[in-house]
């Protein structure tokens, strides 16, 4: 099938410390792999990407590596601030159609 | 500066009633989609367009409509015989075709049902 899973949340954490989110996903093929992020009452907006295996995605600080051998793309970042809290929803890319994950909330506390 | 927009930021649905949003891009974009976000879910995809005059059913088609008439716009009209449609509606867009291109969103419109 062509799904993506990734970890519920809530994740609380403090200011400074490291994050990961993960993510795997199931697909044939070589699918392109996002990670989104969405503030409160926004839309989602683009984190970062990678488009084929072995890739890294950067973006503010976060990055994720496309790994296929083990289906993952899993989001990190070294030291999280308060205003990165918000939803990250992970996502495929299956030709003319995406697939995404059902959002993790972070929230960082001071 | 190019981008997406929907309006209104808040709609409010009448029983028996049938409301349009609406959905904009100025990125000379091929392909339109529409989301539903239900609180604390991810996004489920209702209708997608990958060229002007043609759409297709995405996951929870029904109980809504679309119309795709001119490359910029892909209104979605949510009928009344959408028995649950409070949530929040996405619409994205991207250069489509088969490479996978990266969506963009619009703000979303809040469905309020009175």
């Amino acid at each position: 099938g062509n799904s993506v899973t990734q970890m519920e949340g809530p994740v609380t954490l403090s200011e400074e410390a490291f994050l990961t989110i993960n993510c795997t996903y199931t697909a044939t093929g070589y699918p392109s792999l996002f990670w989104y992020v969405q503030y409160p009452g926004e839309g989602l907006q683009l984190l970062l990407k990678a488009t084929k295996a072995d890739d890294k995605g950067s973006n503010k600080g976060f990055e994720a590596t496309y790994r296929k051998e083990t289906t993952s793309f899993h989001l990190e970042k070294g030291s999280v601030q308060v205003s990165d809290s918000a939803v990250y929803f992970c996502a495929r890319g299956n030709f003319n159609k995406f697939y995404f994950g059902s959002g993790t909330k972070l929230n960082v506390k001071p | 500066d190019g981008g997406i927009t929907q309006s209104p930021k808040y709609l409010f649905r009448k029983e028996g009633q049938n409301v349009t949003l609406s959905c904009e891009q100025n990125l000379n974009h091929d392909a339109m989609y529409w989301y539903r976000q239900d609180p604390g879910q991810g996004l489920r995809l209702i209708y997608y367009s990958q060229i002007v005059n043609d759409f297709q059913k995405g996951d929870i088609a029904e109980g809504y409509s679309v119309s795709r008439e001119k490359k910029e716009s892909f209104p979605l009209t949510v009928t009344s015989a959408q028995k649950n449609p409070t949530a929040f509606y996405l619409c994205a867009s991207s250069s489509g075709g088969q490479r996978q291109e990266t969506q963009y969103f619009g703000p979303g419109t809040r469905l309020l049902v009175l």
